[in-house]
């Protein structure tokens, strides 16, 4: 069984530029999160999706970041425009049709804005 | 919200002895907490969780402890190898609320053969 793919692994973008992260769940996994770690700190909760509905969005940082899921399969998170402190390792994780579920990491993209 | 500490920060320790990374939490409504690993280039991983209504969890070379009334859980990792070696993550939540977890900041353990 595939796990929790991303994509692009590093994006490299100068601040007022547009990006988007990719991110493919596990295959029947309803709940699909996205969450950020700032170089050094702690791993931060951005966005929970429960199918194609957002379940919890109390994460996000701004409105410059949007978060879809179109169909309840993959989904993108677009940062427009990038800031400097958009920088960090953004992962997406999924889990089965339970909360209490353990939630599968995929690697990350690594996004670093100049 | 729940705020997780986690200490140290790094860990460099030699093949085979034992490595215990510490973290309090803040919210006594947390009642799950899982370990993370994570090695590069991948995700972090669950490799053991505990809830709130167990004190100890042993699984093979790796354990868990809580204590609630002081709000701190702690991972050992007994007879380090160097594939041990890797960013380990706590985390605290509620099961039955949001289970959105709160990580710490993350230990990054270094098993030197």
């Amino acid at each position: 069984e595939a796990g929790v793919t991303q994509f692009p692994s590093h994006s490299v973008i100068e601040k007022g530029q547009t990006v988007t992260l990719r991110c493919d769940p596990i295959s029947g996994h309803d709940n699909l999160y996205w969450y950020r770690r700032v170089m050094g700190k702690e791993i931060k909760f951005l966005l929970h999706f429960v199918k194609e509905s957002k379940q919890d969005e109390s994460g996000m940082p701004n409105n410059r970041f949007l978060a879809e899921r179109t169909g309840g399969t993959y989904s993108t998170l677009k940062v427009q425009p990038a800031e400097l402190e958009d920088s960090g390792v953004y992962f997406c994780a999924s889990s089965q049709a339970s909360l209490a579920d353990t939630q599968y990491f995929g690697p990350g993209t690594r996004l670093t804005v100049l | 919200g729940e705020n997780v500490e986690q200490h140290p920060s790094t860990l460099s320790v030699q093949e085979g002895d034992s490595a215990v990374i510490k973290c309090t939490y803040s919210d006594s409504a947390s009642n799950y907490f899982p370990w993370y690993k994570q090695e590069l280039g991948k995700g972090p991983q669950l490799i053991i969780d505990i809830r709130s209504n167990v004190g100890e969890k042993k699984d093979q070379r790796i354990a868990v402890t809580l204590n609630k009334t002081a709000k701190h859980f702690s991972l050992h990792i007994t007879e380090t190898q160097p594939e041990d070696s890797a960013v380990y993550f706590c985390a605290a939540t509620t099961v039955g609320g949001s289970y959105i977890p709160t990580f710490g900041r993350g230990t990054s353990l270094i098993v030197h053969p």
